[in-house]
C-alpha cells in the first residue's frame, strides 16, 4: 500500500532533551512538510521541502531542524530551544502544489 | 484523545439531514481549493477539491462550492451519518509560486441519532 507513515505516534520529552519524528512516504512525491496544530487553531507550518537536499523554513522554525537526505523522508528534531513542544505534529507529503497527503500524526508531551 | 478542535465552532446535525460547512478564504489569487476530514487523534483525509475555474463539484454524497465574488467556499454533505462526525477545514492554494498551502481553523460536525 502506497502511503505516508510517521512514528512513533505517543512521545514523551523530558524538558532539555531533543526528541526527533519520523516521516516516511512511499508515494513518489517530491515535497514534503510538517505542521503542528493546537486546539482551536489552523495547521502551521514548520517546514518544508519541495526536493531533496533542499527545505525553506515555514512560519513557525525556531527550535525545530530537518534534513531531507532522501526522498522518501522528512525527519524532524524538537530541539530544547522550542518552548512550548507539546502538541500534535502532522507530516504530509505532495507531488508538485498538488493535494497534500497527511500521516496519521505524532502526539509530543513534554513532561 | 486528541484534543485537537476543542474550541473550534460547532455544526450539530442530525442524522439523515444535510450538513453545510463553511469557510471563507483569504487571497484572490488562491486557485485551487481542498476539503479536509479530521477525525480524533487522526490525520486529516482529502475529501474533495475544486480548482479557482469551477463553481462546483460534486463527489460521492459532498459537493463543493465555490464563491470566487466574496471568497467563500462551502462543503455540502448530504445524508449525514454518525461517521461524518469529525472536523472538517479546508486548505488554499495562493498560487503563490510555492508548495505552501493556507489552513483554516475547522469546524467540528457532530451527528446527532
Amino acid at each position: 500500500d502506497g502511503g505516508i507513515t510517521q512514528s512513533p505516534k505517543y512521545l514523551f520529552r523530558k524538558e532539555g532533551q531533543n526528541v526527533t519524528l519520523s516521516c516516511e512516504q512511499n508515494l513518489n512525491h517530491d515535497a514534503m512538510y510538517w505542521y503542528r496544530q493546537d486546539p482551536g487553531q489552523g495547521l502551521r507550518l514548520i517546514y518544508y521541502s519541495q526536493i531533496v537536499n533542499d527545505f525553506q523554513k515555514g512560519d513557525i522554525a525556531e527550535g525545530y531542524s530537518v534534513s531531507r537526505e532522501k526522498k522518501e523522508s522528512f525527519p524532524l528534531t524538537v530541539t530544547s530551544a522550542q518552548k512550548n513542544p507539546t502538541a500534535f505534529y502532522l507530516c504530509a507529503s505532495s507531488m508538485g502544489s498538488d493535494e497534500q497527503f497527511f500521516g496519521p500524526g505524532t502526539r509530543l508531551t513534554v513532561l | 484523545g486528541e484534543s485537537v478542535g476543542l474550541h473550534l465552532p460547532t455544526l450539530s446535525v442530525q442524522e439523515g439531514d444535510n450538513s453545510i460547512i463553511n469557510c471563507a478564504y483569504s487571497n484572490s489569487a488562491s486557485d485551487y481549493f481542498i476539503w479536509y476530514k479530521q477525525e480524533s487523534g487522526k490525520g486529516p483525509q482529502f475529501i474533495i477539491d475544486i480548482r479557482s475555474n469551477m463553481d462546483k463539484r460534486q463527489g460521492q454524497r459532498v459537493t463543493v462550492l465555490l464563491n470566487k465574488t466574496v471568497k467563500h467556499l462551502s462543503l455540502q454533505i448530504a445524508a449525514t451519518q454518525p461517521g461524518d462526525s469529525a472536523v472538517y477545514f479546508c486548505a488554499e492554494n495562493p498560487n503563490s509560486g510555492t508548495y505552501k498551502y493556507i489552513f483554516g481553523t475547522g469546524t467540528r460536525l457532530k451527528v446527532l441519532a
